[in-house]
Formats: structure tokens, C-alpha cells, sequence
């Protein structure tokens, strides 16, 4: 079964970088999957960030676009976030996911999830 | 982006009750709808995919409908360990978008 694990500084400086990484593990990150990153603000509900394919081919969050950038490093089996410019309102659970074609349809879902890694922003 | 709007946003309701919730899509997007369980402190867990068809795992109390822009996801007998925070979200588009969620509360 495979398993996903978020890591990354928990304390972030306004107007920095969020960078963060999610660990594929029982599982091959070149897979015919898509991997991605979705958060939630405290209290709040679910925002999705963005999503990197085994072939580097992303799609991100229109809002978000400008700040995000999800890459592979497929030597160590884990893909990446990187937020820049982050204000108090990056302050969220980061978790990450994999998308995957449900039950062989053309359907897709997220199916595992991380445990999510809390991000705080503040001087 | 696709506005994904979930009503209500909370409810109380008993053991037993029969539970529905609605998403209502800002445009047409088929049955790329998947309904996912938020309980505290957790990750979310993928209930339903395509409106309709339960993941693996899933009790057969939980059950989806619709296409086009209106859905309902129906809990027909609530347990307690259904107590918890339930998401629609959109996979018609290249960008996915949740809906706000709806809190299931015990009365």
C-alpha cells in the first residue's frame, strides 16, 4: 500500500518561501499517477494547490499560479511544493496526495493522502 | 475555475437519521464529481467517485447521485463514526475545486 509523508519547515517568515516535500514510499513516483498538494487554512475548508504528472506536466491552482511550483525529484522517490512571497494567509495544513484512476475508470480521485504538515506563517 | 457550492454548511442530526447533502457545480461537468470524509485531526478519505460508485471500502450507508450541476451524497442509517466533515469536489476540469464542506453534528 502506498504511503505518503509531508516534511518541511513548520515556521515560515512572511513574504519567504514555503518549500515542503512529500516522501513516496510502497509505491514508484514514475507510476502513472498524478501526485499533488492540497491545504487547508485553520478552521477552513479544502483548497487545491496544484499537481505534478509522472512526465513533469503540472497543472496548478489559477489563484495560486503565479507563487507555486510542484517539481519530481524521481531519484528519491518524492515531488516538492514551493510557494513564494507567503503572507499569513499561506498559514494552512499542507497535505499531499496521489490522484489516481479510481477502480481502472476514467475517473480519477484522491486516493492516498499524507497526514498533512502543519505551516505557520509569522515574523 | 469551477464554484463548487455544498449545502448545508452544517447539521445536527441522531444515530439513525438519514442524512443528505447537496453540491451544486457552476457549470455542467458531467459525473466528475468525488465526495470525500474529513474526520478531525485526519486526512480526507475518498468516498465516492463519478457521483455514484463507492470506493473500495466504503459502507453501502453511503451513497451518491446526480450529474449535470446538481448532486447529493445520502447517508441512510447515520453511525457514529460518520460523525464527521464531508467535501464535494470537481474532477471535470484540469484545475480541481472542492466545495466548502458540510459538517455532520451529533444532536
Amino acid at each position: 500500500q502506498v504511503q505518503l509523508q509531508e516534511s518541511g519547515p513548520g515556521l515560515v517568515k512572511p513574504s519567504g518561501t514555503l518549500s515542503l516535500t512529500c516522501a513516496v514510499s510502497a509505491g514508484s513516483i514514475s507510476s502513472t499517477h498524478w501526485w499533488t498538494w492540497v491545504r487547508q487554512p485553520p478552521g477552513k475548508g479544502l483548497e487545491w494547490i496544484g499537481e505534478i504528472y509522472h512526465s513533469g506536466t503540472t497543472n496548478y491552482n489559477p489563484s495560486l499560479k503565479s507563487r507555486v511550483t510542484i517539481l519530481l525529484d524521481k531519484s528519491n522517490n518524492q515531488f516538492s511544493l514551493k510557494l513564494t512571497s507567503v503572507t499569513a494567509a499561506d498559514t494552512a495544513i499542507y497535505y499531499c496526495a496521489r490522484k489516481a484512476s479510481v477502480a481502472g475508470t476514467a475517473y480519477y480521485g484522491l486516493d492516498v493522502w499524507g497526514q498533512g504538515t502543519t505551516v505557520t506563517v509569522s515574523s | 475555475d469551477i464554484q463548487m457550492t455544498q449545502s448545508p454548511s452544517s447539521l445536527s442530526a441522531s444515530v439513525g437519521d438519514r442524512v443528505t447533502i447537496t453540491c451544486r457545480a457552476g457549470q455542467t461537468i458531467g459525473t466528475y464529481l468525488n465526495w470525500y470524509q474529513q474526520k478531525p485531526g485526519k486526512a480526507p478519505r475518498l468516498l465516492i467517485y463519478a457521483a455514484s460508485s463507492l470506493q473500495s471500502g466504503v459502507p453501502s450507508r453511503f451513497s451518491g447521485s446526480g450529474s449535470g450541476p446538481d448532486f447529493t451524497l445520502t447517508i441512510s442509517s447515520l453511525q457514529p463514526e460518520d460523525f464527521a466533515t464531508y467535501y464535494c469536489q470537481q474532477s471535470y476540469s484540469a484545475t480541481w475545486t472542492f466545495g466548502q464542506g458540510t459538517k455532520v453534528e451529533i444532536k
